[in-house]
């Protein structure tokens, strides 16, 4: 088990550039999220997958935004037409839900995503 | 939605003593978990201990404990013989019954030698 995994660790960019960003999880995890946090606050629900379901989204998540997860292994997010206002970290956490019957979950998080756009 | 709130924006205790970090939700619901988690420079999103909301046992962790109080939807940290290790942002998280997490704004612990 190596955790999660973030790629890249920072991330410099102009305004207006495309950037995605790559997210692996815990091997036998189901669940995908991708939280943003900016300076001093706590991270922010951005959407989550079950396997390779995308079942929610933040109204933070603007058209800029857009995630996937193929196969329900790997996950991207990409930003379109970055703005100064995207700068923030974007964490990337997983979990295994096994149990419907009681919600167990942990959440794990990767190391994270710092974005600068310039 | 639901709301954490984290009242101490900053916080310092001397090593080898205690401190509490407290935290406050605002849920409905009746069964769910909280969570408390450890964010040191690294940035790394570190699991303190968790609580579930049916158990009326406090949850413990070696120097680490909650004091859990459903009515008043209060649920603060308590971290006995400070280490400087414990120095971190610490975040107070809330995940609902979609299982989504919900965390507060986050408490900076100093810990002084």
């Amino acid at each position: 088990d190596t955790g999660v995994s973030q790629n890249p660790r920072h991330k410099i960019t102009k305004r207006g550039q495309n950037v995605t960003f790559r997210c692996d999880p815990i091997s036998e995890h189901n669940r995908l999220y991708w939280y943003r946090q900016t300076l001093g606050q706590g991270p922010e629900f951005l959407t989550y997958f079950q396997n390779e379901a995308q079942l929610e989204k933040s109204r933070l998540l603007s058209d800029r935004f857009s995630a996937e997860r193929p196969k329900g292994s790997f996950s991207t997010l990409e930003i379109q037409r970055t703005e100064q206002g995207d700068s923030a970290m974007y964490l990337c956490a997983s979990s295994a839900t096994r149990d419907r019957g009681r919600k167990n979950e942990k959440l794990f998080f990767g190391s994270g995503t710092q974005l600068s756009v310039l | 939605a639901q709301t954490v709130t984290q009242s101490q924006p900053e916080m310092s205790v001397q090593e080898a003593e205690t401190v509490t970090l407290s935290c406050t939700y605002d849920t409905s619901e009746s069964d769910y978990y909280l969570f408390w988690y450890k964010q040191p420079p690294s940035r790394q999103m570190i699991l303190v201990i968790r609580q579930e909301a049916y158990k009326q046992q406090n949850a413990t962790e070696n120097r680490f404990s909650v004091n859990f109080q459903k009515a008043a939807k209060s649920f603060s940290l308590k971290i006995s013989d400070s280490q400087l290790g414990d120095a971190a942002m610490y975040f107070c998280a809330y995940r609902d019954e979609f299982n989504k997490f919900y965390f507060g704004s986050g408490t900076k612990l100093n810990v002084k030698p």
